[in-house]
């Protein structure tokens, strides 16, 4: 049982390159949120997704986009990217209600340089 | 919107010692709260999660939380802390209205012998 699966693990990326990092879950989860992670800051939202063929915007949306074209697929893309953007995203699925735990990827750490 | 507040941004503390991390959400209107860990360099996992009844829940290695919706609190506390329990907690709430599941920036325990 894979669970929630992040790829890649890792990049480097120059400033202004463009990205997209792929999140697949499989346990059938309709709710499937991206978070980037910096020290001192917690996990902020970036964007999130309430079934297949929605998302909506978090809390730092800017400078990325999503797509949720698959349910059991959510795809957060940057086209230019910034050295602000260096972080470790995570990506995280959960089941129909507010009331249960989300599941976790492992992580992508991305550098922009 | 909803917004969590971890008290403490590093709580250190020695073997076998007491240990209370605090969390407070700003809505009392029917949410569901969570505690999440994260170990070095790895996603987040679950810890425990209050989603109504009892306002005391348990984890499986000797944490728990309380729910006061009058103090708007769900603080993490642990009457005896081992050093595999240095990790950084999270505090994270979803509901009041709300599909965001939203997270407090954290709060980095360190166990010393």
């Amino acid at each position: 049982n894979a669970g929630v699966t992040q790829t890649p693990k890792f990049r480097v990326l120059k400033t202004g390159q463009s990205m997209t990092l792929l999140c697949a879950q499989d346990m059938n989860h309709e709710y499937m949120y991206w978070y980037r992670q910096d020290p001192g800051m917690g996990l902020r939202l970036i964007h999130y997704s309430v079934g297949e063929g929605t998302t909506a915007k978090g809390e730092v949306p800017d400078g990325y986009n999503v797509s949720r074209l698959k349910k059991q697929n959510f795809l957060l893309g940057l086209e230019s990217a910034a050295p602000s953007q260096t972080s470790v995203y995570f990506c995280a699925s959960s089941y129909l209600t507010s009331g249960t735990e989300a599941f976790f990827g492992q992580g992508t750490r991305l550098t922009v340089v | 919107a909803q917004s969590v507040t971890q008290l403490d941004s590093q709580v250190p503390v020695f073997e076998e010692a007491p240990v209370e991390l605090r969390c407070n959400y700003s809505s009392s209107v029917s949410v569901y709260l969570f505690w999440y860990v994260q170990y070095p360099n790895q996603g987040l996992q679950l810890l425990l999660k209050y989603l109504s009844g009892s306002t005391l829940v348990e984890s499986i290695n000797g944490f728990e939380a309380e729910f006061n919706k009058s103090q708007t609190s769900f603080h993490l506390r642990k009457p005896s802390v081992h050093i595999s329990d240095t990790a950084e907690y999270f505090c994270a709430v979803i509901g009041g209205g709300s599909e965001k599941l939203v997270f407090g920036k954290g709060t980095k325990l360190t166990v010393n012998p």
